[in-house]
């Protein structure tokens, strides 16, 4: 069974429009949520974190959103840039699990010229 | 810049060979992992490493096994190559996991 779950396998935006990514996770003691970005034929590189005691954090462009009651954390991109398609995974950190993340299935984000 | 090396881009292997993948990061990090990525699964951990020998399994060790007798250096081994483990294998280090891991380019294994 899936802890961390992205239901939107691909998602197009204009250029210039925002980018919301959705992901969802079942178990409560993650206490920390990270997004990586993969392009094709590279290893997946980190983007953004928030810790469970934080709703919001932002870097630039990029900001993740943190629903503790929902379960639900969302990456907002603003404004979305050709060249941010890629694929986006989430992550968890469980509170006892170490350095041991729980990954996404994945959004294949395309952005549009 | 932390640098993770993968041994090899792309891989084919017959079934039942021995296949080593090799992983080498230059930041002296304590912390490895492997995992395998297929498509709509994302990354699924296989093992990781806390530090020198010492080693955990993640969410799917089966038909794998690793090694780690140097700091920078984690290997995976599938013992007897099946087709069902055909995939990309990443291997990713880090020191703190608030800052991430970083990975390497990725290994893609085809079993034949």
């Amino acid at each position: 069974d899936q802890q961390v779950k992205q239901n939107s396998p691909s998602l197009s935006v204009q250029e210039g429009r925002i980018s919301i990514l959705n992901c969802d996770y079942t178990n409560s003691m993650f206490d920390y949520f990270l997004w990586y970005k993969k392009y094709p034929a590279e290893g997946p590189t980190f983007l953004i974190s928030i810790s469970s005691i934080k709703d919001k954090n932002e870097d630039g462009r990029f900001t993740v959103f943190l629903n503790k009651s929902a379960k639900h954390l969302s990456l907002h991109i603003v404004p979305s840039q050709p060249g941010d398609s890629a694929v986006y995974f989430c992550a968890a950190r469980g509170g006892n699990a170490g350095n041991m993340l729980t990954f996404g299935g994945g959004t294949r984000l395309m952005v549009k010229p | 810049d932390v640098k993770v090396t993968q041994s090899s881009r792309y891989l084919v292997k017959r079934t039942g060979e021995k296949v080593f993948l090799e992983c080498v990061q230059d930041m002296d990090h304590e912390n490895m992992f492997w995992y395998r990525q297929d498509p709509g699964l994302g990354l699924r951990l296989i093992y990781f490493s806390y530090d020198v020998k010492m080693k955990e399994k993640g969410d799917i060790p089966e038909g794998y096994s690793v090694s780690r007798e140097k700091k920078e250096r984690f290997s995976l081994i599938l013992e007897s190559a099946s087709t069902n483990q055909t995939s990309m294998y990443l291997c990713a280090s880090s020191s703190n996991p608030e800052l991430g891991q970083y990975f390497g380019p990725g290994t893609r294994l085809t079993v034949t």
